[in-house]
Parts: structure tokens; C-alpha cells; sequence
């Protein structure tokens, strides 16, 4: 099955910085790739998705990157702020195919002020 | 935009009793629904797989007997621990796939289950 694998497991980085948060997938036929942002005792929320067949993709400070051919993917997210501090997961699936998600173990981020 | 309902937030029951939880679909159709466990400080690990009208897939590991699962229509899929044990403690999530296909799998807020 499909194995993702998330780095680094925490990352503090001080607001108006960028943080970047690295996954990597190991299933070729995953076509789909969300990232998640999940804060303490909520359920998580989707920030940005991309499918295999872009290899980037922005929405305001949040942008996504794919490789197919090395199989990862990252998340960016410039001028950080206090509030996106959070738990990021990113996950792995193979769309309109009713799959579930298989998901990282998460990226603990924390912006100082 | 769509919105995954679940009910209850929180629950405290005694150990040996069984607990329900709801997982809603408020503005579309989902054919599938699917069933997290999260650990503190850990990842979302699948449960199962429910498909409106069929039995639920059960992911390697899960007890189907002690987590029943039922999704009776389309907006509605319902997770009942049966027998709960302190071990059962943990945030329960459910997610939906509109029946569209077309759009991002939405997810619920949780319920944190504490079995005392």
C-alpha cells in the first residue's frame, strides 16, 4: 500500500518567515496530493490540493510543488503569521477512485512573533 | 462551501457502555464516508470504509464487532464503539467524498471519546 513519509516532524520558525514541509509518497499510481491543516481539537481542514498532473500550484501565501519522477512533494508557505501555527499533514491518494487518504505523520509548525 | 457535520464533540461514557457517533453530510451527497482514529500527537489512521448501502471495509487490525459502522443513506454514516475499554479513548474523525467525485474529501470536527 501507500506509504508517505513527512519531514520534519516540528518546525518553529519566526513570523514573516517562510516554512517549507517535505512529503514524500512511494505508490506511482497516487494522483492526488491535499495538505491539511489541523488545530488543536478540530478536525483537520484542507488549505490546498494538486494532482498529478500539475506540477505547482499557489493560493496567496500557500503554494504546493509535485515530482512526480522523485516521487515528493512540498508545501511553502511564505510570510508566515502567528495563526498558522498548527499541525500540517500532507496525504497521498489516488482521486475519483473512492480511495482514502493515506496520510503523514504531520508537521508540528509554530510561528513566533 | 460543503460541510461535514459530527455529533457528538465530546463524550465521556464508562467502561463496558457503547457510544454512537453521527458523521453528516450538510450540503451534498457522499456515496462514501470514511472513519479515523487520531491518537495525541499522532497521524489520522483509517478505520474503515463505508459506502452507502454495503457493509463497511475495515482497515487490517480494526475489530468490525466492536466498531460498527453504518451508512444508511447518503448524508449519513454513524460509528458506534461497542463495549468501550479505557483504550478506546482517542478523537474519532469522519470524512465524506461528495458523490460527485469531483472535489476535495471534507472532514468532520471530531469526537474526542474519553472511556472511563
Amino acid at each position: 500500500g501507500e506509504n508517505v513519509e513527512q519531514h520534519p516532524s516540528t518546525l518553529s520558525v519566526q513570523e514573516g518567515d517562510s516554512a517549507v514541509i517535505k512529503c514524500t509518497y512511494s505508490d506511482s499510481a497516487s494522483n492526488y496530493f491535499p495538505w491539511y491543516k489541523q488545530e488543536l481539537g478540530k478536525g483537520p481542514q484542507l488549505i490546498i490540493d494538486i494532482r498529478s498532473n500539475v506540477g505547482e500550484k499557489k493560493d496567496q501565501r500557500i503554494a504546493v510543488t509535485l515530482n512526480k519522477t522523485a516521487k515528493h512533494f512540498s508545501l511553502h508557505i511564505t510570510e508566515t503569521q502567528p495563526e498558522d501555527s498548527a499541525v500540517y499533514f500532507c496525504a497521498a491518494s489516488i482521486y475519483n477512485s473512492g480511495y482514502a487518504l493515506n496520510f503523514g505523520k504531520g508537521t508540528s509548525l509554530l510561528v513566533t512573533p | 462551501g460543503a460541510v461535514v457535520s459530527q455529533h457528538p464533540s465530546r463524550v465521556i461514557c464508562k467502561s463496558g457502555t457503547s457510544v454512537k457517533i453521527e458523521c453528516r453530510s450538510l450540503d451534498f451527497q457522499a456515496t462514501t464516508m470514511f472513519w479515523y482514529r487520531q491518537f495525541p500527537k499522532q497521524s489520522l489512521m483509517l478505520m474503515a470504509t463505508s459506502n452507502e448501502g454495503s457493509k463497511a471495509t475495515y482497515e487490517q487490525g480494526v475489530e468490525k464487532d466492536k466498531f460498527l459502522i453504518n451508512h444508511a443513506s447518503l448524508t449519513l454514516s454513524t460509528l458506534t464503539v461497542t463495549s468501550a475499554h479505557p483504550e478506546d479513548s482517542s478523537f474519532y474523525i469522519c470524512s465524506a467524498l461528495d458523490r460527485g467525485m469531483n472535489s476535495p474529501l471534507h472532514f468532520g470536527n471530531g469526537t474526542r471519546l474519553t472511556v472511563t
